[in-house]
């Protein structure tokens, strides 16, 4: 089955500092590369996602970036702030959408 | 925007007792996936439905079943349950993947808070 890493597992950063959390996966059959944000306690919401056609996705402060050959792919947060700490997990599904997640980056920013 | 709605928020059982979870999909989602989640651990996927047939199983225990029924709705049934089981449950939906020719989101509910006494 999919296995995937991700580190580091605890970052913390200053505020307006880029953040950089980075994963790898094991199953190349992986064609679909979630990010999720869970606050304490909350659910996991999604922030954003990549598709295995694609290198690069940006949205406002976050991009994603998917290395298939390599099997990487990483989350970029630009001038972050105090409100993007929480927990970020990466992830990685193919076929029916059976999601394998990682063990999560606790990020906080310090104000 | 509807969101995936689940219950109870939370429950408090004792050991050997039996409990239902509840998930109510956003409107149009027919795929729904079932996930334990411990403390400070990621959700561990236990089962999946995509029109009310199982799609996938994974660490769902035997003590575990779960249906998806004609109104798309699903429900977790966990029996003899023991001190391990508490955790957060969350359902989370997406518009089935044999519609389309890619993945589609999974949106999460705000998850059930199942405490084992």
């Amino acid at each position: 089955g999919e296995n995937v890493e991700q580190h580091p597992s605890t970052l913390s950063v200053q505020e307006g500092d880029s953040a950089v959390i980075k994963c790898t996966y094991s199953d190349s059959a992986s064609n679909y590369f979630p990010w999720y944000k869970q606050e304490l306690g909350k659910r996991p919401q999604l922030i954003i996602d990549i598709r295995s056609n694609v290198g690069e996705k940006k949205d406002q402060r976050i991009a994603v970036t998917l290395n298939k050959t390599a099997k990487h792919f990483s989350l970029h947060i630009t001038e972050t702030q105090p409100e993007d700490s929480a927990v970020y997990f990466c992830a990685a599904t193919w076929g029916y959408q059976k999601v394998t997640f990682g063990i999560g980056t606790k990020l906080q920013v310090i104000p | 925007a509807a969101g995936v709605i689940q219950s109870p928020r939370h429950l408090i059982k004792e050991k050997r007792e039996t409990a239902t979870l509840k998930c109510y999909p956003i409107p149009r989602h027919d795929t729904v996936y079932w996930y334990q989640q411990g403390p400070g651990q990621d959700p561990q996927f236990l089962i999946s439905f995509y029109e009310k047939m199982q799609s996938d199983k994974g660490s769902i225990p035997d003590r575990f079943s779960a249906q998806q029924f004609s109104d798309y709705h699903s429900e977790l049934n966990m029996s003899s349950l023991e001190l391990g089981d508490s955790a957060l449950y969350f359902c989370a939906s997406s518009l089935g993947c044999r519609l389309y020719s890619s993945n589609q989101p999974q949106h999460f509910g705000d998850g059930t808070r199942l405490s084992i006494l």
